[in-house]
């Protein structure tokens, strides 16, 4: 497609249910990010791809989320044993090569945890 | 620890006024900010950047303007439009990818 696309756009979790969003990318592009927003606050970095490689993960909350792009596209956000706090906006962002070329954002996957 | 804020929650323009959003920044290493715009419902669309090497950068209606000596960022939009408001981020990237975003302001214009 044109641009980053992410599914599910709105899910609702019980709370302790595990949840997994999907993101893809521009065709293309090298660099894929997770970001976290939550209600009136700005995103917050999460994870980074560079290719398959994860290289770094330092913003992911818990042990409970989790990322993965194995084959250097498509990558899918879990969160395992949802709870209140996860309800956000989880949004995916690709560039072509890294943070210096322009990112581009997807409409995000609405969590709400109940 | 690294930080990128803004000044102020809220802003009402009236349309076809210009608007100045401000943005100040913690990291004196930062060299490459971005503006973002977001509008209800949106990710965060790019507006314009700027490299610390450079202290203006004008694009169409937009400028930014940095200021590495009191850490400080701004983005002009000339003849404010009802299609302008959304909130918008100011951003720095660092080691090269890492985009650590402010917490927003959102503009509203007023006809």
């Amino acid at each position: 497609g044109a641009g980053v696309s992410q599914s599910p756009r709105y899910k609702v979790a019980k709370r302790g249910q595990d949840v997994a969003l999907r993101c893809d990318p521009i065709s293309g592009h090298v660099s894929l990010f997770w970001y976290q927003q939550a209600l009136g606050q700005g995103p917050e970095f999460l994870t980074y791809f560079q290719n398959e490689a994860q290289l770094d993960k330092s913003g992911l909350p818990s042990d409970r989320f989790f990322a993965e792009r194995p084959e250097g596209s498509v990558s899918t956000l879990k969160i395992q044993r949802t709870q209140q706090e996860d309800s956000a906006v989880y949004l995916c962002a690709s560039s072509f090569d890294g943070g210096r070329n322009t990112i581009y954002f997807g409409e995000g996957s609405w969590l709400t945890v109940v | 620890g690294e930080s990128v804020g803004l000044h102020l929650p809220t802003l009402s323009v009236q349309e076809g006024d210009n608007s100045i959003i401000n943005c100040a920044y913690s990291n004196s290493a930062s060299d490459y900010f971005i503006w973002y715009k977001q509008e209800s419902g949106k990710g965060p669309q790019f507006i314009i950047d700027i490299r610390s090497n450079m202290d203006k950068r004008q694009g169409q209606r937009v400028t930014v303007l940095l200021n590495k000596t009191v850490k400080h960022l701004s983005l002009q939009i000339a003849a404010t439009q009802p299609g302008d408001s959304a909130v918008y981020f100011c951003a720095d990237v660092t080691g090269g990818f890492k985009t650590i975003f402010g917490a927003g302001t959102r503009l509203f214009v007023k006809a």
